[in-house]
């Protein structure tokens, strides 16, 4: 278990709809990062965040948004779902960056769009 | 072309065999590589960290960077079926960051 919780685990939604993907990072990590993993397009970066601002970005669509609250737990949100957003989308935590560049995964979400 | 290239196999090898996993690489900036294990349907995790060139050892695991060659690997020694995952190569140009750029992975199978 690495400490990182993502909620709901399995997803299954209609084209156009949106939803939010929950994360909790490991306790006194302040950063969360989302990454997504398709088959074809493999194990993609989307954003960062550190102690609730934005670090980097990397290939997140428009149409996707994130954000990390006081608290440190972070959401994703997917809007104007598509086929080709079913994915495993997986939030990932590190402590200061001092501590070097351990990265923890959580389990993922698996989003089904049909 | 991608940053980051991995062969995503399959590999399938029998147990106790060394296993020889590889990435190369296009971009000169990243100094901080890493391997993950990811097994089926879980989160990738951490099993080898290098900075910069040079061997790390750690177990029955080594990972090898050679910056000269945009080339890294990872080797398995007595290989065992709970060695049977995806082996992702990660890399990153700045520490605080923490922008990692994957491989495809490849699908390791250890038959007993």
């Amino acid at each position: 278990d690495s400490g990182v919780t993502q909620t709901p685990k399995h997803l299954i939604t209609a084209t156009g709809q949106r939803v939010t993907l929950r994360c909790s990072p490991r306790s006194g990590d302040l950063s969360v990062y989302w990454y997504q993993q398709s088959l074809d397009q493999g194990l993609q970066f989307l954003i960062q965040y550190y102690n609730g601002e934005e670090r980097a970005k990397g290939n997140i669509l428009e149409r996707f948004s994130a954000q990390q609250f006081p608290d440190l737990h972070s959401e994703l949100n997917l809007s104007s779902l598509e086929l080709g957003d079913s994915a495993l989308y997986f939030c990932a935590s590190s402590g200061r960056p001092s501590s070097g560049n351990t990265i923890y995964f959580g389990e993922g979400s698996w989003l089904t769009v049909v | 072309q991608k940053e980051v290239e991995q062969d995503p196999g399959p590999l399938s090898v029998p147990e106790g065999a060394i296993v020889s996993l590889n990435c190369t690489y296009s971009n000169s900036a990243f100094q901080y590589f890493m391997w993950y294990r990811q097994y089926s349907r879980k989160g990738p995790e951490l099993l080898m960290y290098t900075y910069s060139s040079g061997n790390k050892e750690d177990g029955r695991f080594t990972a090898q960077v050679d910056k000269s060659s945009k080339y890294i690997s990872l080797f398995i020694r007595d290989s065992q079926p709970s060695d049977s995952a995806t082996y992702l190569c990660a890399m990153s140009e700045d520490q605080g960051a923490q922008k990692l750029v994957f491989g495809q992975g490849t699908r390791l199978t250890i038959n007993p």
